[in-house]
């Protein structure tokens, strides 16, 4: 089945700058790659999701490249803000499948400092 | 627009005890649905998942089971808990489309603890 490496598992950073989370995938037929983003105590919320047809998505400060030969992807946070800090999760899942199961990543915690 | 709904939001019980969980989703029809369950500080492992009406499907051997009476309600239950049990449930639905990609959206969760 597939497998989701992601890491770092902590990240720490200065207000403003850029925060990056990687993760990597086992199974080259997986062609549906969300991240979501879960505060304290809080469910996870889906922030962005990019599909295997395109390489780049962005919305506003975050934005995910998809590299499918790698079988990696990435979440690219821009001027961070202290609101940003909580746990972020990378899955992925094959489309067109009875199962329609997502196979998380084991998340990355970001702090962003003030 | 579809919600999702998920109690008790909090649940303290004893070891052995049974335990039931509700799922309800609101504003779509046939979702697939899923059960999530995740240990303090920890990632997310699924627990069942149903594409249908008593059609359930399990991914981890254990003391818990799911059902699914209606179209849009997802049931976790246990007829005897474990201190292991303990952790944040999660339901979440996706569109069961032919063709679609896999969007999940949560539910608030339950909190359990076996004491």
């Amino acid at each position: 089945g597939e497998n989701v490496e992601q890491h770092p598992s902590t990240l720490s950073v200065q207000e403003g700058d850029s925060a990056v989370i990687k993760c990597t995938y086992s199974d080259s037929a997986s062609n549906y790659f969300p991240w979501y983003k879960q505060e304290l105590g809080k469910r996870p919320q889906l922030i962005i999701d990019i599909r295997s047809n395109v390489g780049e998505k962005k919305d506003q400060r975050i934005a995910v490249t998809l590299n499918k030969t790698a079988k990696h992807f990435s979440l690219h946070i821009t001027e961070t803000q202290p609101e940003d800090s909580a746990v972020y999760f990378c899955a992925a899942s094959i489309r067109d499948t009875g199962r329609r199961a997502l196979t998380f990543g084991s998340g990355t915690r970001l702090q962003v400092q003030p | 627009s579809q919600t999702i709904h998920q109690w008790p939001a909090t649940l303290v019980q004893p070891v052995g005890s049974p335990l039931s969980l509700e799922c309800t989703v609101e504003g779509t029809s046939n979702p697939n649905l899923y059960w999530y369950r995740q240990a303090a500080g920890r990632g997310l492992q699924l627990l069942f998942y149903s594409v249908g009406i008593g059609q359930i499907s399990s991914e981890v051997p254990q003391n818990l089971s799911a059902s699914r009476p209606q179209d849009r309600q997802f049931i976790l239950s246990s007829k005897k808990l474990l201190l292991s049990d303990s952790g944040f449930y999660l339901c979440a639905w996706s569109a069961s489309l032919w063709g679609a990609y896999n969007e999940q959206f949560f539910g608030p969760g339950t909190r359990l603890t076996v004491l």
